[in-house]
């Protein structure tokens, strides 16, 4: 199973751009997130997915749009982006229902805004 | 606002030491508290999941312990190896989100 994917690996915008990171899950996982993580801010909650259909904001959602496609995919939008959203942008997925859910990681979109 | 606090910042020990990383939470109404590994560049990687009505778990080397009515929990590494250098992250469960520590780098020096 490839687990949890993400593109691109890595990106270069300049002020203003737009882009669409992309994420899919092969577990048959019902909750999708995303996070951005900042040296010494550690992992914060961008927005979430519950289950296909919605959609919920998290810690910082100003700038970011997000869409569940379907189960398996997750995409994460910027609109304009500006140099204060460089960041390292992980997904993760999750078999959510009951008290014992883990998360599974992607390996992460280094993003740069020039 | 659930948050999650993790010390020390960064250890080094030499191999074979045993050692304890530290974190802690604000709101001890949590589902459950998972570690996780981070190499340099790398996603991040679990480690241990303990439900709330846990107190601890074990998988080899790494024991984690859960401490929910004062907000702690720890993650216990005996014999310590080079390879287990990286960054150690905690995170808890509440409500629908995960909150994340800011993680203990670890370096384990031969």
């Amino acid at each position: 199973n490839a687990g949890v994917t993400q593109t691109p690996k890595f990106q270069v915008l300049k002020t203003g751009q737009s882009m669409t990171l992309q994420c899919a899950q092969d577990m048959n996982h019902n909750s999708m997130y995303w996070y951005r993580q900042d040296p010494g801010m550690g992992l914060r909650l961008i927005y979430y997915s519950a289950s296909e259909g919605t959609t919920d904001k998290g810690e910082v959602p100003n700038g970011y749009n997000v869409s569940r496609l379907n189960k398996r995919e997750f995409s994460l939008r910027l609109e304009s982006a500006a140099p204060s959203q460089t960041s390292v942008y992980f997904c993760a997925s999750s078999l959510a229902g009951g008290p014992v859910e883990t998360q599974y990681f992607g390996p992460g979109t280094r993003l740069l805004v020039l | 606002k659930q948050e999650v606090t993790q010390i020390p910042a960064a250890l080094s020990v030499p191999e074979g030491e045993n050692l304890v990383l530290n974190c802690s939470f604000t709101d001890s109404a949590i589902y459950n508290l998972q570690w996780f590994r981070q190499d340099p560049g790398k996603g991040l990687t679990s480690l241990l999941l303990i439900q709330s009505s846990q107190r601890e778990q074990t998988s080899g080397r790494l024991n984690a312990s859960l401490d929910k009515s004062s907000g702690r929990s720890t993650l216990y590494i005996a014999a310590s190896q080079p390879g287990d250098s990286a960054t150690y992250l905690c995170a808890v469960k509440a409500g629908n989100q995960f909150y994340f520590g800011t993680g203990t780098s670890l370096t384990v020096i031969p």
